[in-house]
């Protein structure tokens, strides 16, 4: 099963907005309401910022955001600050106990 | 504080087994709920969830890797870990453990360990 599909790199200015896709198919992105996001540093271990499409663990800003429409998922960074320059990843639930990422997209802070 | 932790050779030859293990602290790796996860990252790549596995020792895997990966886990230890058979160059990667819980994917991660499979 191929990996979801996500644009390689996206950026911003501070305080701007930026806007990440996360495509897959009918049998996962769109099956399940399981697509998480995740941001790495350099030389770091990822880190959750959404999991069941929209909901934010306790700890992380609401400048982040998600949603889904069909087979695309979405994330958005709101008030765009230095500190989020970093590599975005998207995870959808493709049923039977299986988990796809996508490749990743790296945020520029401009 | 919960923590996980990497350990394992940082050099494998090829043809041999990829062996790593996750060190669970700060929490019962016999809590219900958890599934205990391997998750790699092949160099300036994505990640590649490799399989995770319950407690009670039910496991799930990458169908893609799934005629060549096993994953245990050693209660006693608070140790969960992986083997990988027959590895090659393209194994070589960043391996991550993280915890599954319930709908709430990898909230926690080791902070990965680097594998190089070369002769």
């Amino acid at each position: 099963q191929s990996a979801l599909t996500q644009p390689p790199s996206a950026s911003g200015s501070p305080g701007q907005s930026v806007t990440i896709s996360c495509t897959g198919t009918s049998s996962d992105v769109g099956a399940f309401e399981y697509v998480s996001w995740y941001q790495q540093h350099p030389g770091k271990a990822p880190q959750l910022l959404i999991f069941e499409v929209s909901k934010r663990p306790s700890g992380v800003p609401d400048r982040f955001s998600g949603s889904k429409s069909g087979n695309t998922a979405s994330l958005t960074v709101s008030g765009l600050q230095a500190e989020d320059e970093a590599d975005y990843y998207c995870c959808a639930y493709a049923g039977s106990n299986r988990w796809l990422f996508g490749g990743g997209t790296t945020v520029t802070v401009l | 504080q919960v923590q996980l932790q990497e350990s394992g050779p940082g050099l494998v030859k090829p043809s041999q087994t990829l062996s790593l293990t996750c060190t669970v602290s700060g929490a019962f790796i016999t809590s219900g709920g958890y599934y205990w996860s391997w998750i790699r990252q092949h160099p300036g790549k994505g990640l590649e969830w490799i399989g995770y596995i319950y407690y009670s020792g039910t496991t799930y895997y990458n169908p893609s890797l799934q005629s060549r990966v096993s994953i245990s886990v050693d209660t006693s230890k608070s140790q969960f870990s992986l083997n990988l058979r027959s590895v090659t160059a393209a194994d070589t990667a960043v391996y991550f453990c993280a915890r599954y819980y319930g709908g709430i994917p990898f909230d926690l991660w080791g902070r990965g360990t680097l594998v190089t499979v070369s002769s």
